[in-house]
């Protein structure tokens, strides 16, 4: 199985700063096969990005992401209140799928 | 918008069987993979596996020995069955659209606890 390996557990900032997540795989994930998704308390998870950079429908530019191969990042350029939740990439291009263990940023 | 909403017992004797139902609305069964994600209290998410509309599934190899997935396009659902659960299976399970042959979960429902107790 591909491991994914998220950094930092936690981030804590302030409405308005930029954050910088990061997603490492175990494997070169094939063709950018790496999608991340927002995870609110009593809320349906929430697609992001997916093929790496792809914004999905309806998402704010604000969130935007990069990489390739081992190595992948989740920018949001302008944290906003709503922005505060726990962030997790999951690779698709080998089974099984498989996610990270989620970056939570906190607000300072 | 796609939506969907899982159903089933909150709690499941050791030894017995989990059975969950995803209803989808706002979208049709067809012709998606339709996955099961779980989380653990504290710990990581954890892909089940999926199930096309065709009804072919694929489950991750650390479960498939105990997993059994179907779909019923009639009704735009889809279940799973998780057999002989001890509390290691004590968690949060979701229903998604996707993760089948290179596709993303692009959407998710909003869990249900399932605790496994006696």
């Amino acid at each position: 199985d591909i491991v994914l390996t998220q950094s930092p557990g936690t981030l804590s900032l302030s409405p308005g700063e930029r954050a910088t997540l990061s997603c490492r795989t175990s494997l070169s994930v094939s063709n950018t096969y790496l999608a991340w998704s927002q995870h609110r308390p009593g809320q349906a998870p929430r697609l992001l990005i997916y093929g790496a950079s792809n914004r999905a429908t309806g998402i704010p530019d604000r969130f935007s992401g990069s990489g390739s191969g081992t190595d992948f990042t989740l920018t949001i350029s302008r944290l906003e209140p709503e922005d505060f939740a726990v962030y997790y990439c999951h690779q698709y291009g080998s089974a099984p799928l498989t996610f990270g263990q989620g970056t939570k940023v906190e607000i300072k | 918008q796609v939506q969907l909403q899982e159903s089933g017992p909150g709690l499941v004797r050791p030894s017995e069987t989990l059975s969950l139902t995803c209803n989808v609305s706002g979208g049709s069964i067809s012709p998606y993979f339709w996955s099961w994600i779980r989380q653990s209290p504290g710990k990581g998410l954890e892909w089940i596996g999926y199930v096309f509309y065709s009804g072919s599934t694929y489950y991750n190899p650390s479960l498939r020995s105990r997993v059994t997935m179907s779909v019923d396009t009639s009704k735009n659902q889809f279940s799973l069955k998780l057999h002989s659960v001890t509390a290691a299976d004590t968690a949060m399970y979701f229903c998604a659209r996707g993760g089948g042959r290179l596709r993303y979960i692009d959407y998710w429902g909003q869990g249900t606890l399932v605790t496994v107790s006696s």
